[in-house]
């Protein structure tokens, strides 16, 4: 079946790096996404990869994948108290009609 | 180009009262998704729509909830008889007509309390 696992919460401290992490279990995904939400707002589009690529760093984003593991992981460096939300990982499974199945979300809390 | 807009932002219904959310897609955007939150929950696909057809609805559930995107005008999704467990928050999401990925774009969420 499709489920999309997150852990639900991470504290870190201004400036260092933060890592969420996701799995997931649809093999055939074509496409893997992060979504950012902040309190009483929609989702905003992160960041995206494909899955014939194992990473993809976009400013101070960095995406990894492991399909063998299907692990998917989202590292955000120097991290800022705007980046406190939640974020989503998403999977597209193929022939799905492009719906996403969505983890629980992690709620990032940056302190200072 | 105005994001994708939702309202009303917040409605609040009694037991047995029927609820409308409206969704306006991105401008030439011809798909749209419903998917609904629950609280501290991520958020489970609904239904997907194009232009007067549904497409895809496998997670509406069988009983009270409907939805349309007419030819003129937005894609609305409609609860009758609403009950305490539909309260959520509900996003509608559009993507391209071209694009060879799913990005999709949401809105900002209708908040739905039922009293």
């Amino acid at each position: 079946g499709e489920d999309v696992e997150q852990s639900l919460f991470l504290s870190v401290r201004e400036g260092d790096s933060s890592v969420i992490n996701c799995t997931y279990t649809d093999s055939s995904s074509t496409y893997l996404y992060w979504y950012k939400q902040e309190p009483g707002a929609g989702l905003q589009l992160l960041t995206y990869i494909f899955s014939n690529m194992d990473m993809k760093q976009d400013q101070r984003l960095t995406v990894l994948l492991n399909k063998k593991d299907k692990h998917l992981s989202l590292r955000i460096a120097d991290t800022q108290t705007g980046d406190s939300a939640i974020y989503f990982c998403a999977e597209e499974p193929s022939g799905g009609y492009n719906k996403l199945i969505f983890g629980a979300g992690t709620r990032l809390a940056v302190h200072p | 180009n105005a994001g994708v807009m939702q309202n009303p932002r917040h409605l609040v219904r009694r037991r047995g009262q029927e609820a409308r959310l409206r969704c306006s897609p991105m401008k030439g955007h011809s798909h749209v998704y419903w998917y609904r939150q629950l609280p501290e929950e991520g958020l489970k696909f609904m239904v997907y729509l194009q232009k007067e057809n549904i497409i895809d609805e496998s997670g509406m559930p069988k009983e009270r909830f409907s939805a349309e995107f007419p030819k003129e005008g937005p894609s609305i999704l409609r609860i009758q008889q609403v009950v305490r467990g539909d309260s959520a928050a509900y996003f509608c999401a559009s993507s391209p007509l071209t694009s060879g990925k799913g990005e999709q774009f949401f809105g900002p969420g209708t908040r739905l309390t039922v009293l």
